[in-house]
């Protein structure tokens, strides 16, 4: 079984809709991301996350909002979708702090399509 | 304002040679550097990692090499299979702070 895994792994949605996108962990891991991919841009952060009670903004989190709901969950939240949130979305997760500590983690990604 | 650079979208390499995947970085604070590759309908995945104290980093065929006065590290596959045919994406971060990745670069390997 995979160590981090992503649901929905594709999905359609209208501009305007409220999206909710998955993730779970098994690798025991406190800290968790959420990135998002476009061609030519690579990964970008949007939110992460060191602990349950922590939650902090990435280089584009407008738009966006996120629940740490224990330490294996981290859903990223589109509160009204708009076409240019349309991306590849990955969520990550990392050991903590501390060079190899920091080496993050990847689940599959999850293909959002919003029309 | 990108913090990490790759300049190459693109590279073909002949099976059995090396191939050479570089990245380039703006921020003196950044200790700890990564490459991770990624296939298709996949997420991207750890391949080798690089401290700041050293200059070069090997892991079977794959060595990273770091050169902090020219803020610029380098990734050399060698030989290329096919298999290696991926986007390459390298990383950087300060110790405690949050990554900055590259574009990526992909590598096609021709058999």
């Amino acid at each position: 079984d995979a160590d981090v895994t992503q649901t929905p792994r594709n999905r359609i949605t209208k501009t305007g809709k409220r999206i909710m996108l998955e993730c779970s962990q098994t690798k025991g891991h406190d800290r968790m991301y959420w990135y998002r991919q476009d061609p030519g841009l690579g990964l970008r952060l949007i939110y992460y996350s060191f602990d349950v009670k922590d939650i902090n903004k990435g280089e584009i989190s407008d738009g966006y909002s996120v629940s740490r709901q224990a330490q294996a969950k981290f859903s990223l939240s589109l509160e009204s979708a708009i076409p240019n949130q349309t991306a590849l979305y990955f969520c990550a997760t990392s050991e903590g702090s501390g060079r190899e500590q920091e080496t993050q983690y990847f689940g599959p990604g999850t293909r959002l399509l919003v029309l | 304002d990108q913090q990490v650079k790759q300049n190459s979208p693109s590279l073909s390499v002949q099976e059995g040679r090396i191939s050479i995947l570089n990245c380039d970085y703006t921020n003196s604070m950044f200790d700890y550097f990564l490459w991770y590759k990624k296939y298709p309908a996949e997420g991207p995945t750890f391949l080798i990692s690089i401290s700041s104290i050293k200059d070069k980093n090997e892991d079977g065929r794959f060595t990273v090499f770091l050169n902090k006065s020219a803020k610029h590290l380098s990734l050399h596959i060698v030989p290329s299979q096919p298999g290696d045919s991926a986007v390459y994406f390298c990383a950087a971060v300060r110790t405690g702070n949050q990554f900055y990745f590259g574009t990526g670069t992909s590598l096609t390997v021709i058999p």
